[in-house]
């Protein structure tokens, strides 16, 4: 089954503590993208990635790293997370750049 | 920043209603999608629209964009339970990976 599977799908953590969201997709699409969602506004990008070792900052990148070493993974990593970045977390990977996306259930993350 | 702006932001219809959601924009775009959220989950395509074109229909989902407005809608024919559920317009420009959503509309059907 076409996928994209994001671990894990909630944590509670603390101010600090570094952490890291994985996210595989198995279609062999090339894009792959991380949004934070906020109620009020909507989903935002927080960094994107083109092919492997190919990525690029979105709208809201401050506070986050990715890698993509791999072309099914692209984790995204929070270094020192820090409760402004408590929020629903989603993977997105696709294609084509003119393809529709294919998302992953989302990581709820709380930064205590 | 947000390219799309839904309207309205919630929707309450009965059962069987066709329901109408629109959605702006402000640049000019390669493709507009349509997506579906229940409650908490991913989000799922439901459909894309080319800029060159002007009236697309998936089963009981018909889409229209004026690209001259600057906007779409979504209608859903005679609309079920299960879609309950949020939908966001996302644009992609041309040469341009970011697809830029809107805040959405949540849309309840009254059983």
């Amino acid at each position: 089954e076409a996928q994209v599977t994001q671990n894990p799908r909630y944590l509670i953590t603390v101010t600090g503590k570094k952490l890291t969201v994985t996210c595989s997709q198995n279609m062999n699409h090339e894009y792959m993208s991380w949004y934070r969602q906020d109620p009020g506004l909507g989903l935002r990008q927080i960094y994107y990635s083109m092919n492997v070792e190919v990525t690029d900052k979105g709208d809201v990148p401050e506070g986050y790293k990715v890698s993509r070493k791999e072309k099914r993974n692209f984790p995204l990593i929070l270094e020192s997370p820090s409760p402004n970045q408590t929020s629903l977390y989603f993977c997105a990977s696709r294609s084509k750049l003119y393809q529709p996306q294919h998302f992953g259930d989302g990581t709820r993350l709380s930064i205590l | 920043s947000q390219q799309g702006e839904e309207d309205p932001q919630a929707l309450s219809i009965q059962e069987g209603e066709n329901a109408t959601m629109n959605c702006s924009y402000k640049t000019s775009i390669n493709n507009l999608q349509w997506y579906r959220q229940n409650s908490g989950r991913g989000l799922v395509h439901l459909i894309l629209i080319r800029s060159n074109e002007r009236e697309k229909h998936s089963g009981r989902l018909r889409v229209t964009l004026d690209t001259s407005k600057k906007s779409s809608s979504l209608l859903i024919t005679a609309s079920r339970a299960a879609d309950t559920a949020s939908y966001f317009c996302a644009t992609l420009g041309f040469g341009n990976e970011k697809l830029t959503f809107g805040t959405g509309t949540r849309l309840t059907i009254i059983p």
